[in-house]
């Protein structure tokens, strides 16, 4: 495909259910950022890949969540004993190589979690 | 710490009419500001990025202007259209470059 695809686009989860959120970037591209974006706010920052490596898991809210992107492309977020306070849209985004914060970041259609 | 402010939250004004989404940061020591457009269920779209450097950038009905110095940045948009309805967004990196910090977003309405 031509640009970053995830899937499913929509999930509802009863809490305490565990999820996982698939994100496949744009073919080549090294970089992949999850973000968290809650109603009517802007995104905040999960995680960040280079190829396979994990360099950054700061924005991870809880040790619930957990990313991987193993063979550096398909990327999927788990979220472990969803509660309420996790629903929100996730957001993938590649990046050919994202290094000064100048580079394009690509941005899939996001899947919309709702936690019952 | 960074924080990105933008105001108004939303705005609605009649086809045709020039407009400005503002957007403020706390801390003047940016790397670069991004605007980005969302539309419902389909993600975020890049409109405009300007180094640091870089005062404007133009794309089109769209320019975008920096001044790092008061920390603001605004979005012009040029006889809008209808299809500019949208949440329009800025952004900008956090000291590792690679986080972006994003506003909460201002909601357009353009109305035929």
């Amino acid at each position: 495909g031509a640009g970053v695809s995830q899937s499913p686009r929509y999930k509802v989860a009863k809490r305490g259910q565990d999820v996982a959120l698939r994100c496949d970037p744009i073919s080549g591209h090294v970089s992949l950022f999850w973000y968290q974006q809650a109603l009517g706010q802007g995104p905040e920052f999960l995680t960040y890949f280079q190829n396979e490596a994990q360099l950054d898991k700061s924005g991870l809210p809880s040790d619930r969540f957990f990313a991987e992107r193993p063979e550096g492309s398909v990327s999927t977020l788990k979220i472990q004993r969803t509660q309420q306070e996790d629903s929100a849209v996730y957001l993938c985004a590649s990046s050919l190589l994202f290094v000064r914060g100048d580079d394009e970041q690509f941005f899939g259609p996001g899947t919309r979690l709702t936690v019952l | 710490k960074q924080e990105v402010t933008q105001i108004p939250a939303a705005l609605s004004v009649p086809e045709g009419e020039n407009l400005v989404l503002n957007c403020s940061f706390t801390d003047s020591a940016i790397y670069n500001l991004q605007w980005f457009r969302q539309d419902p269920g389909k993600g975020l779209t890049s409109l405009l990025l300007i180094q640091s450097s870089q005062r404007e950038q133009t794309s089109g009905r769209l320019n975008a202007s920096l001044d790092k110095s008061s920390g603001r940045s605004t979005l012009y948009i040029a006889a809008s259209q209808p299809g500019d309805s949208a949440t329009y967004l800025c952004a900008v990196p956090r000291d590792s470059n690679y986080q972006l910090i994003w506003g909460a977003g201002t909601k357009l309405i353009i109305k035929p």
